[in-house]
């Protein structure tokens, strides 16, 4: 079984469009993160969720816009895609806020925009 | 802010060859310390963790970490290298009650068989 779990996987979209990333993840865990690599592969964090409440909003544009539906769901929404979204996003969790636990990581999705 | 610094970008080694990778942070707090490996188009996985105890942790294929509070590092070493250890090797640090990682910029092992 899959722990942490991301669609799609490869998502190919012209500037402009609005496009969702969805995030599942089956291990109890109470936190939820989105992490953006970038081409350098460079890694950093934009959101984190605490039990479906805003952690961490890591001054990501506006166009970014997560939710959580409950505490094992954590989808991204992105309005008016632009070229420099193009990026490969990684979705994580890990127990309770506070814990000193490592974070699980999705396989990431690789979003191009053309 | 915290910061995390990994001095070698590009590695190359042979098989066998011994391995060491750099990370320093900058934090004066309390942290947990992480190495992450994302192979060839993989996601990130973990390596080994340092929350508290022996500064000396092992993790899994053979690599060990070395935690030196003085120094504020946290060193990767692997005593003979495998082509399978290909990949892109990450340090990453969140302050102790904290889950926000924060992450080296990476680097990047080759092995030649």
């Amino acid at each position: 079984d899959t722990a942490v779990s991301q669609t799609p996987k490869y998502l190919v979209t012209q500037m402009g469009n609005d496009k969702s990333i969805k995030c599942e993840q089956n291990l109890g865990h109470d936190t939820m993160y989105w992490y953006k690599q970038d081409s350098k592969k460079f890694l950093k964090i934009m959101f984190s969720y605490n039990n479906k409440e805003l952690i961490i909003n890591e001054t990501v544009p506006n166009r970014f816009s997560p939710k959580s539906p409950d505490k094992a769901h954590l989808n991204l929404h992105i309005n008016s895609l632009e070229l420099g979204d193009s990026a490969v996003y990684f979705c994580a969790s890990s127990r309770r806020q506070g814990a000193s636990t490592e974070a699980f990581f999705g396989q990431g999705t690789r979003l191009t925009v053309v | 802010a915290q910061s995390v610094s990994q001095h070698n970008h590009h590695v190359i080694l042979s098989e066998a060859a011994s391995l060491e990778l750099g990370c320093n942070y900058s934090y004066g707090g309390t942290v947990n310390l992480f190495w992450y490996v994302q192979y060839p188009g993989q996601h990130l996985q973990l390596l080994l963790k340092y929350f508290s105890g022996d500064p000396l942790v092992k993790g899994i294929k053979g690599f060990e970490a070395e935690f030196i509070k003085s120094k504020f590092s946290f060193n990767l070493r692997k005593p003979s290298v495998q082509w399978s250890d290909t990949a892109e090797y990450f340090c990453a640090v969140n302050e102790r009650g904290f889950q926000k990682l924060v992450f080296g910029t990476g680097t990047r092992l080759l092995v030649s068989p």
